[in-house]
């Protein structure tokens, strides 16, 4: 158990909804990052945020958003689904300070079907 | 950018019989370079962070060692239960944040 928590574990829903994924990081770590991964694609880096501000950005789609909270806890919010966006989403989460702050700890992650 | 290729994509072998799997990354300057297991369906989990050529770190049957422009993680006599997929990421000192650029893994498959 890495410490980090995901919600749901599993969700199927249709094309053109909105989901919410939620994630608690590890305590004390203030990193907070969203990972996609796909069968074709494997581990994609999505969005960093750091003690609530966005610190980097990866292949995010526009019609996908996050924020970290002042309680450090993340989400991760897709909208107007598409067929595509069916993948396994990861949160995790490093304290970001120095050597020690580098080690990323991920959650189990959200199995999204969309159908 | 970051790249990070790895080797074999699978491997399959007997208990006891050791080999190794590549991990070839380009950076222009490394920050640290990550080792993870990934059981199917489950997070990936962190085994060893190299930082400098000529380093290199171990736990139980796997031993992971880096130089300038690769990394290889050893795995001595493995038993069925070091079946997974390993996957190897870098953070060079142009990536953004903390990023990580991963590999596209090696499915290590150990059969008694």
């Amino acid at each position: 158990d890495s410490g980090v928590t995901q919600t749901p574990k599993h969700l199927i829903t249709a094309t053109g909804q909105r989901v919410t994924l939620r994630c608690s990081p590890r305590s004390g770590d203030l990193s907070v990052y969203w990972y996609q991964q796909s069968l074709d694609q494997g581990l994609q880096f999505l969005i960093q945020y750091y003690n609530g501000e966005e610190r980097a950005k990866g292949n995010i789609l526009e019609r996908f958003s996050a924020q970290q909270f002042p309680d450090l806890h993340s989400e991760l919010n897709l909208s107007s689904l598409e067929l595509g966006d069916s993948a396994l989403y990861f949160c995790a989460s490093s304290l970001g300070q120095g050597k020690a702050g580098n080690t990323i700890y991920f959650g189990e992650g959200s199995w999204l079907t969309v159908v | 950018e970051d790249q990070v290729t790895q080797s074999p994509e699978a491997l399959r072998l007997q208990e006891g019989e050791s080999s190794s799997l590549n991990c070839s990354y380009t950076v222009s300057g490394l920050r640290g370079l990550f080792w993870y297991r990934q059981d199917p369906g489950k997070g990936p989990e962190f085994l060893f962070t190299l930082y400098s050529a000529g380093e290199e770190k171990e736990k139980e049957r796997l031993k992971a060692t880096l130089t300038k422009k690769e990394s290889f993680l050893h795995i001595t006599a493995p038993k069925p239960e070091d079946s997974a997929t390993y996957l190897c990421a870098v953070r060079g000192v142009e990536a953004a944040g903390n990023k990580l650029t991963f590999g596209g893994g090696t499915r290590v498959l150990v059969k008694p």
